[in-house]
């Protein structure tokens, strides 16, 4: 059974850090891995998807990066910016489409 | 343009009273997913529909029921609430198995209230 774990499970920033969410998981079996930002009784949007044959994948001020084989995830964000506050999930995909999801890293970012 | 629709945002039920909650989806995806969030959790999986086909996860209590009549929409039944059955509901779609990068779309949630 997947089970994924996220540190810190909260972090507080000044505008303008640079700064990195880890997350791992146990079965190293997966095919994709999705990470996820939740905002304060919402739902989840989608923020970047890796491939397992893919190390890396940027989107804007967000870089996420696999490590497949020691079942590891690091997002980056660049330039933390008030906005960026939420919950950061991480979710492997294990097969059949079905995710596994981390608690979550609750990020503050400060003015 | 919202893609993966959930109603009702809020729901307040009783104890033992049955509740559905709705989700639609814009995007014709073939896999539509329904999640538990209780607070300070990570989402649960409770089942998923590829296509027609209905995938129960192995702890998924048997509360929980779900119907999917089209590809367009599914619906999460709880035959008799408890209190423990308070939580946010999540509805997700993918287009799983058609070459595309499987990214799962989230809706907004129903919060659910039982009292």
């Amino acid at each position: 059974k997947q089970e994924v774990t996220q540190i810190p499970a909260a972090l507080s920033v000044p505008e303008g850090e640079n700064l990195v969410l880890n997350c791992s998981f146990t079965d190293s079996a997966i095919y994709n891995l999705q990470w996820f930002r939740q905002d304060p009784g919402k739902g989840l949007t989608s923020l970047l998807l890796i491939q397992s044959s893919q190390r890396e994948q940027t989107s804007g001020r967000l870089n996420a990066s696999l490590d497949k084989s020691s079942g590891r995830s690091t997002l980056y964000i660049a330039a933390s910016q008030p906005g960026d506050s939420a919950t950061y999930l991480c979710a492997p995909n294990s097969g059949y489409s079905t995710l596994t999801f981390g608690k979550g890293t609750m990020l503050l970012v400060s003015p | 343009d919202a893609m993966v629709i959930q109603n009702p945002r809020y729901q307040v039920t009783q104890f033992g009273k049955p509740v559905t909650l709705s989700c639609s989806q814009t995007l014709n995806h073939n896999v539509m997913y329904w999640y538990q969030q209780k607070s300070s959790q990570a989402p649960k999986l409770l089942f998923h529909y590829y296509d027609k086909d209905f995938n129960n996860e192995a702890d998924t209590p048997d509360n929980f029921q779900s119907r999917r009549p089209n590809t367009s929409f599914c619906f999460l039944d709880i035959r008799s609430p408890g209190l423990g059955d308070a939580a946010m509901y999540l509805c997700a779609t993918s287009s799983a198995g058609t070459g595309s990068a499987d990214t799962q779309y989230f809706g907004p949630g129903t919060r659910l209230t039982v009292l």
